[in-house]
């Protein structure tokens, strides 16, 4: 079957930095999506990766391990505005995309 | 340039009625999907179409219809409304089927 594993719950203090993990197994892989969703909301697009590396865009970082089946979202500089869940996404074979089930997290003061 | 638009925004359903969700975008996307998230879960696919007039299932299709008359509009169609179908829908779109997805705002249905 098509699994997307990330934590379930985090927290982090403001100015600090978080990584949050997801770790995948699905049949075939064509890109991993990252997204943010603050309660009640629609969710946003972050960062795409289908090449193994770093890609950087302002506070957010997304790495992507193929090999192992593994990318995380780095945030910097953590703002309140922060809070919110983050979803991790897999594209598979046929494009259709495996959503994780998201990882809240919580900025402390 | 308004996105992705849903209408209702909430919506309470008694068990057997029907009703239609209605999604339109105005970015000229071809791809629009149709998923429902239920807390603790991922999102998960209900029906998706590649342009007019073509629409395939997801996921989790049992208990819905869809149809794509047009480029902009993607209506989600409930028939015969049961309680497994209180969850938040949402509409989206995408230019390419590797590109980023672009939500509506949702729906969040219950049916008692």
């Amino acid at each position: 079957g098509q699994n997307i594993d990330q934590p379930t719950e985090m927290t982090a203090t403001e100015g600090a930095i978080v990584q949050i993990n997801c770790t995948y197994q699905t049949s075939g892989f064509n890109g991993l999506f990252w997204y943010q969703q603050h309660a009640g909301e629609a969710p946003t697009f972050l960062s795409y990766n289908v090449l193994d590396g770093l890609e950087e865009k302002g506070r957010f970082s997304s790495f992507l391990s193929r090999s192992k089946g593994y990318s995380y979202l780095l945030l910097k500089e953590l703002q309140m505005k922060d809070s919110a869940s983050y979803l991790c996404a897999v594209m598979d074979s046929n494009y259709q995309l495996i959503w994780g089930a998201g990882t809240k997290l919580i900025i402390k003061p | 340039n308004a996105g992705v638009t849903q209408t209702p925004k909430f919506r309470i359903l008694k068990i057997g009625q029907s009703m239609t969700l209605q999604c339109t975008q105005d970015m000229n996307h071809n791809y629009m999907y149709w998923y429902r998230q239920d807390p603790g879960m991922g999102l998960k696919l209900i029906y998706y179409s590649v342009g007019a007039g073509i629409t395939d299932k997801g996921e989790v299709p049992n208990g819905y219809n869809v149809s794509r008359s047009t480029t902009e509009d993607f209506p989600l169609r409930l028939e015969l409304a049961a309680p497994s179908q209180t969850s938040v829908y949402f509409c989206a779109s995408s230019y390419g089927e590797r590109n980023e997805q672009y939500f509506g705002p949702g729906t969040r249905l219950t049916v008692t």
